[in-house]
């Protein structure tokens, strides 16, 4: 079974300066087809869980521009260049190449 | 609007069964992979299920042999048949839909409200 490690496991940040979440993986998310199978959601407290990075660096419909994910193979990283109110919430890594594993989440905070 | 709509939590006591239901609508269900996620109180997100179009399954560990993952394309519908339910199956549980219509796959791109489930005698 794939293992997702997120860390820092909290963060609490001053409006205006960046956020970095790191997730890596036990396996290779790198699929046979050459897709990468890893992707980032942002739970808000009270509300479901929304998509915000699809296979690695392609940001979601809606999802604004200060939010970017990079990576390869097993260690991926999600940056918000400058963190606003509304990013309160919990972050969570998921990969989809086998079966699916969430990461434990990363819980952010404003300062 | 595209959406998915949860319904069929409850409290039921331990060892017993409970059938979860998730309307689509908006959007080509039958076009669509979809997956259970739930949370348990105060704790992360866990993939419980997942079927295909054309209905290959597959489950997580902790739930093989007493959940039971099935959609009804003409309904629009989305189900999961709880059985053996035990204390740690409290939890809010998500429908999550799979769009792999485009070039990329896009894993959970839309969620529902999720429906409470509770495990207690």
């Amino acid at each position: 079974d794939i293992v997702m490690t997120q860390t820092p496991l909290s963060l609490s940040v001053t409006p205006g300066q960046p956020a970095s979440i790191s997730c890596k993986s036990t396996q290779s998310l790198v699929h046979s087809d050459g897709k990468t199978y890893l992707y980032w959601f942002l739970q808000r407290p009270g509300q479901s869980p929304q998509l915000l990075i699809y296979e690695v660096s392609n940001r979601f419909s809606g999802v604004p521009d200060r939010f970017s994910g990079s990576g390869s193979g097993t260690d991926f990283t999600l940056k918000i260049s400058r963190v606003e109110a509304e990013d309160v919430g919990v972050y969570y890594c998921v990969q989809s190449i086998q079966l699916r594993t969430f990461g434990q989440g990363t819980k952010v905070e404003i300062k | 609007e595209m959406q998915l709509v949860e319904s069929g939590g409850g409290l039921v006591q331990p060892g017993g069964s409970l059938r979860l239901s998730c309307a689509a609508s908006g959007f080509t269900f039958r076009s669509f992979e979809m997956n259970w996620v739930r949370q348990a109180p105060g704790k992360g997100l866990e993939w419980v299920s997942y079927i295909s179009f054309d209905n290959s399954i597959y489950y997580a560990d902790s739930v093989k042999g007493r959940f039971t993952i099935s959609r009804d394309n003409a309904k629009n519908s989305l189900y999961l048949q709880m059985n053996s339910l035990r204390a740690e199956d409290t939890a809010v549980y998500y429908c999550a839909r799979d769009d792999r219509s485009g070039y990329y796959y896009k894993t959970f791109d839309m969620w529902g409200q999720g429906t409470v489930v509770t495990v207690s005698s």
